[in-house]
């Protein structure tokens, strides 16, 4: 059962790099999603699509891009990474099948700071 | 604008002594309640959906309750284990997104 999966767990960046995180799942869902969360902040919703060639800006997409060729796979860019970027972003899927059938499923994390 | 607050920020219990953690929202097409539960270093981990007013679910010492404003999870009896933040979040029938709120952090207290 490997759910939402989230590469790489943690990374170390320098101001002005760029870098992609990853984030496969195998439910076949076609809601996915982006978050940060900083400490005592709550989730805030960067990036969403609703499936493949779709998708939406959240809360706080600036500095952040994202693309969803593919149902599986949904990666989250950075572009000149700058301190304010470090946080821990989670990926997320949802499955919509019905009243029953809504329920969203987090990946581990990926935790990333920029110096 | 849909909003989702959490009370209390932080609660400590001794093992056994039953509590109750609240989330009020704002949701104008309330789709779904949810609540999860996060452990540090980790991702949230889904608890329950709740869909309407008056529903109720149980999983071992938790349950969640519903109302028009409201939601609770009452914890019975509760065990270190049980030592987490609880974050719950409000779904909206008008967009594909949630709102969360930003988490009650409970210890117990062998």
């Amino acid at each position: 059962n490997a759910g939402v999966t989230q590469t790489p767990k943690f990374r170390i960046l320098k101001i002005g790099q760029s870098m992609t995180l990853q984030c496969a799942q195998d439910m076949n869902h076609n809601y996915m999603y982006w978050y940060r969360q900083d400490p005592g902040m709550g989730l805030k919703l960067i990036y969403y699509s609703v499936g493949a060639g779709i998708t939406d800006k959240g809360e706080v997409p600036n500095g952040y891009n994202v693309s969803r060729s593919t149902t599986e796979d949904f990666p989250l860019r950075l572009e000149l990474a700058a301190p304010s970027q470090t946080s821990v972003y989670f990926c997320a899927s949802r499955s919509l099948l019905g009243l029953g059938g809504n329920t969203i499923y987090f990946g581990e994390g990926s935790w990333l700071t920029v110096v | 604008e849909d909003q989702v607050t959490q009370s209390p920020e932080a609660l400590r219990l001794q093992e056994g002594e039953s509590s109750s953690l609240n989330c009020s929202y704002t949701v104008s097409g309330l789709r779904g309640l949810f609540w999860y539960r996060q452990d540090p270093g980790k991702g949230p981990e889904f608890l329950f959906t709740l869909y309407s007013a008056g529903e109720e679910k149980e999983k071992e010492r938790l349950k969640a309750t519903l109302t028009k404003k409201e939601s609770f999870l009452h914890i019975t009896a509760p065990k270190p284990e049980d030592s987490a933040t609880y974050l719950c979040a409000g779904d909206d029938f008008g967009n594909e997104k949630l709102t969360f709120g930003t988490g009650t952090r409970l210890t117990i207290i062998p």
